[in-house]
C-alpha cells in the first residue's frame, strides 16, 4: 500500500522569506501523481501544484515549486516570496494512474501546519 | 461555476443518531468523492461515483455509512446509529470527465460532532 509521511507538523516563515515543506512517500508503483494541497483555516482545499512522476522537470506556479526525487522518494514544496495569505495547512497527496478504469484515489500525508510571521 | 456545495456546514447530533449530508459538485463534473478528515489527519478516501455509480467503497465505509448519488448529479452521505468516533470533517470533492489527475476541487465539508 502506498503512504504519504510529512515530517514536519508545523513550520513558521517570516513574510518575504522561502520556507520548504518535505513530503515523503512509499510506492512500488513507476507512474503516479503527486499533489499538494493548502487547506486555509475553516476552508476549502485548495490545489497548489501538481506533478506527473514521468516528468523529469519539476513542476513550477507562481511562487510555488517542487523538488521532485523520483529515486529517493521524495516531494517537497518551496515557496518563496512567503505572504501572510499562505498560512494555512499544506497537504501532499499520491495518487496512482488510472489503469482499467480505477480511479486510485488520493492519499495525504497528516499535513504541515504553516505560520507567516509579518 | 459555483464550485463545490457542501450542507450542513456543521451538525452536532447525540450518539445514535442518524445524520445525512449533502454534497453538489461543480455542473457536469460527472465524478464525486467523499472523504473524512480527522483532526491532525490528512483526508481519507470513502467512496467514489461516476454519474450515479459508486465505484468504489474504502473499508473506512463501514455498514452504517451510505452514500448515494441517485441522478448523477447531488450526493448525499448517510451514518446511522452514529459513534464518537464518526466525529469528523466530511469533505467531497468533484472532477470532469476529462480530468485525469482525480479529485481536484473540494468543498468546504461538513463538521460532524457527535455529543
Amino acid at each position: 500500500a502506498q503512504t504519504v509521511t510529512q515530517s514536519q507538523p508545523e513550520m513558521s516563515v517570516q513574510e518575504a522569506e522561502t520556507v520548504t515543506l518535505s513530503c515523503t512517500y512509499d510506492t512500488s508503483e513507476s507512474d503516479y501523481y503527486l499533489f499538494w494541497y493548502k487547506q486555509p483555516p475553516s476552508r476549502q482545499m485548495i490545489l497548489v501544484i501538481r506533478q506527473e512522476a514521468y516528468k523529469q522537470q519539476n513542476a513550477t506556479e507562481n511562487r510555488f515549486s517542487v523538488n521532485f526525487q523520483k529515486a529517493a522518494k521524495s516531494f517537497s514544496l518551496k515557496i518563496s516570496d512567503s505572504q501572510l495569505g499562505d498560512a494555512a495547512m499544506y497537504f501532499c497527496a499520491y495518487r496512482r494512474m488510472n489503469y482499467g478504469g480505477s480511479q486510485g484515489n488520493l492519499i495525504f500525508g497528516k499535513g504541515t501546519k504553516l505560520s507567516v510571521k509579518p | 461555476d459555483t464550485g463545490v456545495s457542501q450542507n450542513p456546514r456543521h451538525k452536532i447530533t447525540k450518539r445514535g443518531q442518524n445524520v445525512t449530508f449533502r454534497c453538489d459538485p461543480i455542473s457536469e463534473h460527472n465524478r464525486l468523492y467523499w472523504y473524512r478528515q480527522t483532526l491532525g489527519q490528512g483526508p481519507e478516501f470513502l467512496t467514489y461515483f461516476q454519474n450515479e455509480a459508486q465505484l468504489e467503497k474504502s473499508r473506512l465505509l463501514s455498514d452504517r455509512f451510505s452514500a448515494e448519488r441517485p441522478k448523477g448529479s447531488f450526493s448525499t452521505l448517510e451514518i446511522q446509529r452514529t459513534e464518537q468516533g464518526d466525529s469528523a470533517m466530511y469533505l467531497c470533492a468533484s472532477s470532469s470527465r476529462d480530468d485525469r489527475y482525480g479529485p481536484q476541487h473540494f468543498g468546504d465539508g461538513t463538521r460532524l460532532s457527535i455529543l
